[in-house]
């Protein structure tokens, strides 16, 4: 299958700071997603990109499809204890999604 | 907001044993699909299921796994014969096609002693 890594594999971050994570793969590809998962729970959609060079927000949240459509970045500004989780990038081929590998954020209060 | 369904949220099976893990998709979808995450790693691909065949799987979908759709709102996957390494969480996703169809359930965490 694809591998898509993302960095960084963790963040331990104070409450009101940005993030900034993202994620690469060897391969090219015509769809980004970022999804969040809470613990127990299954992943949620927060972002969807189709083009190449795309920036997207979502409330606090952004989102840019890379130049090279191999990479895409998400950014969350002033962040909140509830933007805990895992934030797992993914893209598709077909109808098999492929996921990455996650990273988790912490948020100290 | 509508919701994919799992049932049951934990299962606890013995080695050798089958289990059929349970789905009730959003109604209106076409397209469903079975992910497994095993504890602190990524989430994989198993299957895709459309117009009551499957329309792709992974290498993880072997022989051992089987999914139907029974009565045209359940979905479910089950394991014949299940391993120690089959001791993951199972989600179940249904989507309308688009992207934004794309709906996790709450998953169902499998226990295999």
């Amino acid at each position: 299958g694809q591998q898509l890594n993302q960095s960084p594999q963790s963040m331990f971050i104070q409450e009101g700071e940005d993030v900034s994570m993202n994620c690469t793969s060897s391969s090219i590809f015509n769809t980004w997603l970022w999804y969040k998962q809470d613990p127990g729970e299954g992943p949620v959609l927060l972002i969807a990109l189709y083009k190449a060079g795309e920036l997207t927000s979502n409330g606090r949240l952004t989102a840019q499809f890379g130049i090279t459509r191999k990479d895409s970045f998400l950014n969350i500004s002033a962040s909140i204890p509830s933007d805990v989780g895992i934030y797992f990038c993914a893209t598709n081929t077909g109808n098999q999604f492929y996921f990455g590998t996650g990273t988790s954020l912490t948020v100290i209060p | 907001e509508p919701e994919v369904t799992q049932t049951p949220s934990h299962q606890v099976t013995q080695m050798g044993q089958e289990v059929i893990l349970r789905c009730v998709p959003i109604s209106n979808h076409l397209y469903f699909y079975w992910y497994r995450q095993i504890l602190g790693q990524k989430v994989e691909f198993l299957v895709s299921f459309y117009n009551n065949e499957i329309s792709e799987k992974s290498e993880i979908f072997d022989d051992q796994f089987s999914v139907e759709r029974p009565d045209g709102s359940n979905f479910t996957l089950k394991i014949r014969s299940t391993k120690l390494e089959d001791s993951a969480m199972y989600f179940c996703a249904s989507s309308s096609g688009g992207y934004y169809g794309y709906t996790f359930g709450s998953g169902t965490r499998l226990t295999v002693v």
